[in-house]
């Protein structure tokens, strides 16, 4: 298995510009969370799905962002317009139900916003 | 809401000795899953150990143990024979095991450093 896969790796843009992260999480895994890691927050649960349906998007900073998953193998999240305070790293991760399973981590997108 | 606090921001052992990594949470569920997650400079998220709240065992992953102390909410990390690839930023974490409340919450995390 090639584990959960995201893209790009590293991504700069300037701000005002639409961002598009992206996530292939492992097969068969019904779970899918989008993490964001700063310095200064830790780690911060944005949204999570299962089943491809949004279960909890209150982590969601603001309007800017958004996430779908159209089907089971495939996850974006989108900030339109990007600002400085967005840049930090974004970890998409994939589980099994139930809960004991823990998640499995993807490398992360490094986003720097200039 | 459930919350994991990590209160030692950073930690230093001599290679080869043993070092224990502090977490506590606080929780009014009786069932729940408490994890040790590593992060080297990489910064790919691993997942060291788990352990289950109903089992009184404590786990152990070869050089790596918990100490989980439930009545406590305590939940901490052995790292035996340190390594040097063991120098990584430790973190703890907590997940209902059903329903809506199924995401990882995650400490802020520790960073360790291993001595040559």
């Amino acid at each position: 298995d090639a584990g959960v896969i995201q893209s790009p790796r590293h991504e700069v843009t300037e701000m005002g510009q639409e961002v598009t992260l992206r996530c292939k999480p492992i097969s068969g895994h019904d779970y899918l969370f989008w993490y964001r890691q700063t310095m200064m927050r830790g780690l911060e649960l944005l949204i999570y799905f299962n089943n491809n349906v949004p279960i909890d998007d209150s982590g969601m900073p603001e309007d800017r962002f958004s996430a779908k998953m159209p089907n089971a193998s495939f996850s974006t999240l989108k900030i339109q317009p990007s600002e400085p305070r967005d840049s930090a790293v974004y970890f998409c991760a994939s589980s099994f139900h139930p809960a004991h399973y823990g998640y499995t981590f993807g490398s992360g997108t490094r986003l720097t916003v200039v | 809401a459930q919350t994991v606090t990590q209160s030692q921001p950073e930690m230093s052992v001599q290679e080869a000795e043993t070092v224990t990594l502090s977490c506590t949470y606080d929780t009014s569920e009786s069932d729940y899953y408490l994890f040790w997650y590593k992060q080297p400079p990489s910064r790919q998220m691993i997942l060291v150990i788990r352990q289950e709240a109903y089992k009184q065992q404590n786990a152990t992953e070869n050089r790596f143990s918990v100490n989980f102390q439930k009545a406590a909410k305590s939940f901490s990390l052995k790292i035996s024979d340190s390594q040097l690839g063991d120098a990584a930023m430790y973190f703890c974490a907590y997940r209902s095991p059903t329903g809506a409340n199924s995401k990882l919450t995650f400490g802020k995390g520790i960073t360790l450093s291993v001595r040559p």
